[in-house]
């Protein structure tokens, strides 16, 4: 199961960041988010579509549908500035992450 | 906590042993998964092993790669054979009660070279 995300997406502070992950039926599966900021491991900021955990700011939230899950990042600052990786876990084996995408803050 | 050890520089075709030590959080009572991150790449998940004990491997680790728990030392192994230089990663212990990746180590690089 292949799971698309664009390599990197760029918005200004203050603005909203989207990030997309492409899949057949996507929606139809529950998808999470996780943050890695360079040189740390990844963090979870997103999971079963759209709850956060705790600790994780409301600045975070997620959507499914379709062939698309998004992770949208309201208000974004430089602090957000990581790679972002959308996962889906379709079995007992069969477990996939997207290809990353690289969120710059201009 | 988890704290993962056992990295290190291996010659192809060598092996090496990775362990994941859980501090407060019992290895035995989550999904216990290795996923491993090659340099400049993304994440991949390597293995699983079960609350109830049901094992999984990626197919590029299939054969080569074992998972197995100690419950008395609450940690969690990765045996790792056959060792190529595609297998060069850092290699994240992580744990969930859930179908995904709640909590995570600090990694530990695994080298194949000659």
């Amino acid at each position: 199961y292949v799971l698309t995300q664009p390599p990197s997406v760029s918005v200004a502070p203050g603005e909203t960041a989207r990030i997309s992950c492409g899949g057949t039926n996507i929606g139809t599966k529950s998808v999470h988010w996780y943050q890695q900021r360079p040189g740390q491991a990844p963090v979870l900021v997103i999971y079963y579509d759209t709850d956060r955990p705790s600790g994780i700011p409301e600045r975070f939230s997620g959507s499914n549908s379709g062939n698309t899950a998004t992770l949208t990042i309201s208000r974004v600052d430089a602090g957000d500035e990581a790679d972002y990786y959308c996962q889906v876990w379709d079995s007992g084996s069969d477990v996939f992450f997207g290809g990353g995408t690289k969120l710059t803050v201009l | 906590q988890l704290v993962e050890s056992g990295g290190g520089l291996v010659q192809p075709g060598g092996s090496l042993r990775l362990s994941c030590a859980g501090s407060d959080f019992i290895v035995s009572d989550n999904y216990m998964s290795w996923v491993r991150q090659a340099p400049g790449k993304g994440l991949e998940w390597v293995s699983v092993i079960y609350s109830g004990g049901t094992i999984y491997y990626a197919d590029s680790v299939k054969g080569r790669f074992t998972i197995s728990r100690d419950i008395s030392q609450n940690t969690v192994y990765l045996q790792m054979n056959s060792l190529r230089a595609e297998d060069t990663a850092i290699y994240y212990c992580t744990g969930s009660r859930n179908y995904f990746f709640q909590y995570w180590g600090q990694g530990t690089l695994v080298s194949v070279s000659s």
